[in-house]
């Protein structure tokens, strides 16, 4: 079935020190995944993406992890700033892309608080 | 850069009450999504829209809700008679292509 699962809801870290937010998911035919962050009272923004036949994404400061083989994928942030305390959601489309609906699918998020 | 913008950004209603809950995609977007946050809760799925016509609707879509886009310029959401359990935050978002975007939200609070 669909399912998209974060394994911490909250991960407490010191400002410059790196952070690894995990996410699993279940269907293997998955192919494209998202990761947004949510600042309080604001909606998703767009982090960064990977398709399946990646392994490794990198951007300014973040870069995305995928496993196939075991389904998972973390978000990893470097050097971690104040202003990056939020909650991180993985999302895969459903159906994969290319369909009329592509609903995002969340996972149940990470809090992440980075402590100054 | 486009954005998705929401209005109001927050409501209160009483149960029972109508409300309309309004967003204005990205220009050239064509697909357009409503989702529900319930406090501390992940972004839930509620309809996406596409052609003038909802292309999937969740099951927490039921005949109380409905979507329009009456100008080819707004999309909205309408909840015909609030209750309690609709007390959410209410996320519109557009897509073209890969680019998702997400407006900042409607808090709603049914009292």
């Amino acid at each position: 079935g669909e399912s998209v699962g974060l394994h911490l809801p909250t991960l407490s870290v010191q400002e410059g020190d790196n952070s690894i937010i995990n996410c699993a998911y279940s269907n293997s035919a998955s192919d494209y995944f998202i990761w947004y962050k949510q600042e309080s009272g604001k909606g998703p923004q767009f982090i960064i993406d990977i398709r399946s036949n990646m392994d490794k994404r990198q951007g300014q400061r973040v870069t995305v992890l995928l496993n196939k083989t075991v389904k998972h994928l973390s978000l990893q942030i470097a050097a971690t700033q104040p202003g990056d305390s939020a909650v991180y959601f993985c999302a895969e489309p459903h159906p994969p892309w290319g369909g009329a609906t592509n609903k995002l699918i969340f996972g149940t998020g990470t809090l992440l608080a980075v402590q100054p | 850069e486009p954005e998705v913008t929401q209005t109001p950004s927050h409501q209160v209603t009483q149960m029972g009450q109508e409300v309309i809950l309004r967003c204005v995609p990205i220009s050239n977007h064509l697909y357009f999504y409503w989702y529900r946050q319930i406090l501390g809760q992940k972004v839930e799925f509620l309809v996406s829209f596409y052609n003038n016509e909802i292309s999937e609707k969740s099951e927490i879509f039921d005949d109380q809700f409905s979507v329009e886009r009456p100008d080819g310029s707004n999309f909205t959401l309408k909840i015909r008679s609030t209750k309690l359990e609709d007390s959410a935050m209410y996320f519109c978002a557009s897509r073209r292509g890969s680019d998702y975007t997400f407006g900042s939200g409607t808090r709603l609070t049914v009292v």
